[in-house]
Formats: structure tokens, sequence, C-alpha cells
């Protein structure tokens, strides 16, 4: 089973910023966050990812929570190429047995 | 950079029959892993390549199999194929084993009849 837990689907603007929440309350002290997306008919795209600290890339900025049960996906401008679905992961580095992907948040940005 | 790259995209097969599904990795990239993608299970880990060696292996029955090149291209084979078998078999690679940090392939679209 996933260790996080998702909305099932989120709409947002285009040109507006998408908040996507990830509740992880049982993440432990090794794990870190990684966020993927699936557009539809490809492989999932790797985004972001965090262990404690907030992060930021070209894509995306993950917000982690102090107590670390909970993160926040932030795409600052979506785009209607922004549309698929977000998976959020917590998983240690060292072992792909965890890599244990959810039903994730499927994000339909709006024109 | 080319990405992962998977053959065939789309296969149809028997009940019964075997297929051998090919992945090759991003340049430079050593380790890889397959996931099996359905609508009522999700993505689920199959195994992880690394220096030609099965570094680990999900919840699967001995039917899959796979291996890995010396030059980090991989295969999966799944024998005796069932109809619950039918999915999408997604391939990615990473630099190192141990880094979920994954690039993954389109995948190929299994269908067993």
């Amino acid at each position: 089973d996933a260790k996080t837990t998702q909305p099932p689907s989120m709409d947002c603007a285009e040109g507006r910023a998408a908040n996507l929440p990830c509740n992880h309350s049982t993440i432990s002290g090794n794990e870190y966050v990684y966020w993927y997306r699936q557009i539809h008919s490809q492989g999932p795209q790797y985004i972001i990812h965090g262990l404690k600290n907030n992060e930021t890339n070209e894509m995306a900025s993950l917000i982690i929570t102090e107590d670390r049960k909970s993160s926040t996906l932030i795409l600052p401008h979506a785009t209607l190429r922004d549309t698929a679905v977000y998976y959020c992961i917590v998983a240690p580095t060292y072992n792909n047995n965890d890599m244990r992907f959810g039903a994730g948040t499927r994000l339909t940005v709006k024109p | 950079k080319a990405g992962v790259t998977q053959t065939p995209r789309y296969l149809i097969k028997t009940r019964g029959q075997q297929v051998t599904l090919s992945c090759s990795p991003i340049s430079g990239h050593r380790s890889v892993s397959w996931y099996q993608q359905t609508p009522g299970q999700g993505l689920q880990f199959l195994f992880e390549y690394f220096s030609e060696t099965q570094r680990n292996k999900g919840n699967f029955p001995g039917r899959f199999s796979g291996r890995q090149f010396s030059n980090s291209r991989s295969e999966m084979n799944v024998s005796t194929l069932e109809l619950g078998d039918s999915a999408l078999y997604l391939c990615a690679s990473s630099l190192e084993p141990g880094t979920n940090e994954q690039y993954f392939g389109p995948g190929t679209r299994l269908t067993v009849t």
C-alpha cells in the first residue's frame, strides 16, 4: 500500500499556481518525498524530491512541513500541458521496492 | 541526450505464450528498473538491475524475469502469459542504484487475449 494520501482530483486555471497536497503521516526519518507526474499514455516523469527542506527547480517547488507529515507541490504558473496525474511517493533512496505509487491526484488545468 | 527507449511499444499475445520486452536506458545510466501499470493495481515495482545483477525484486511470480547486459540494456520476460498480465510495462533508468530519481520510458502496452 502507498504510504501517502492525495486528493483524487483537482482543477486549476491556466496561468495560476497549482498547489497539490500530500499527507505522509507515517514517514520515517530516512525517507524522502518524491513527486512524479504521468501525462496520458506516457511514462511517469520525475519532478522533484526533498528530505526536510523546501526545494525548487525549474519545474516546481516542494514545501515540506516542519514535522514532515505533509507536503505541497507547487506548479507556479500552470499550463494546459501540466494536465496529468501527480504522484507523491515517500521512499528511502536505497530501495526501489519502496517506490509505491498510489492513485495520485489527477490535475486538470483549464483555460 | 536520448531518453529511455522501449521496444516494442505495443504487443498482442495469446494466453500461454511468452514475451520479451526490451529497454535501453539513458546513456551513462547503469541502473534499470521495471514496473507494471494496470488500472486496478496502479504502478507496481517488478525488479531492478545494476551491473548485470538483479538488485531488488517486487512481489511478482517467477513467471516474470529479467536480465541486464553489459551495456546496461535490459530485457524482461514473462512466460506462460495470463490474461491478467495485460498491462503497460514501464522501464526506468537512473545513474546509480538506490536513487529514486528515475527516468521512465514510454512503456510497452501488452495485451493478452
